[in-house]
């Protein structure tokens, strides 16, 4: 059964710091590993998704990258910013389709 | 382009009460998901739909959750009677189709208070 564990589960920095978020997972045999981020009261926004034959995604201050071997990817934030408060989820698509979820870190980006 | 639509975004309601929330998918997108995403947790896949026969439904408390997509559109998820332990935010997803690879796009959820 496939787990996703997100750490640290919650985390405050001043704004303009580079930071990143760290997710893995125990099942290698996945198709894709998606980041999404969560604001207060609303859905889920994708960031950015990795393919399973891919290492890294960029779009933006935001890198992703996967190394499925290790069962291991990270959400790095270049220079933060206030906006960037929410909570970030990674999640896993694997061998029956499902996308299984980590708790997700908070973050707060202080001015 | 339009984005998953849902309603309502609030529901107060006493245990044992029925409720429904409904779902509009993304145009043209063949695979439609509910989730459930209770406090401090991950989202959980509660049943998967492709068209309109379902996918998945493994994780869907049936002796009281039922979810219907007629015609392989909008779909509706009914809880029957409510326990207080269904308070969370049940958000709806749609991609392309059932794919690995297909992206899923969220609405912007339907929390539901049971008290």
């Amino acid at each position: 059964k496939q787990e996703v564990t997100q750490i640290p589960a919650a985390l405050s920095v001043p704004e303009g710091e580079n930071l990143v978020l760290n997710c893995s997972f125990t099942d290698s045999a996945i198709y894709n590993l998606q980041w999404f981020r969560q604001d207060p009261g609303k859905g889920l926004t994708s960031l950015l998704l990795i393919q399973s034959s891919q290492r890294e995604q960029t779009s933006g201050r935001l890198n992703a990258s996967l190394d499925k071997s290790s069962g291991r990817s990270t959400l790095y934030i270049a220079a933060s910013q206030p906006g960037d408060s929410a909570t970030y989820l990674c999640a896993v698509r694997g061998g029956s389709e499902k996308l299984v979820f980590g708790k997700g870190t908070k973050l707060t980006v202080n001015p | 382009e339009a984005g998953v639509a849902q309603s309502p975004r609030y529901k107060i309601i006493e245990k044992r009460q029925s409720v429904a929330f409904w779902c509009n998918p993304i145009s043209g997108h063949a695979t439609l998901y509910w989730y459930q995403q209770i406090l401090g947790q991950g989202p959980k896949l509660l049943i998967q739909f492709q068209n309109n026969g379902v996918v998945d439904d493994s994780q869907l408390p049936k002796d009281r959750f039922s979810a219907e997509r007629l015609k392989g559109v909008d779909s509706t998820l009914k809880i029957q009677p409510a326990k207080l332990e269904d308070s969370a935010v049940y958000l709806c997803a749609s991609s392309l189709g059932a794919s690995g690879n297909n992206e899923q796009f969220f609405g912007p959820g339907t929390r539901l208070t049971v008290l």
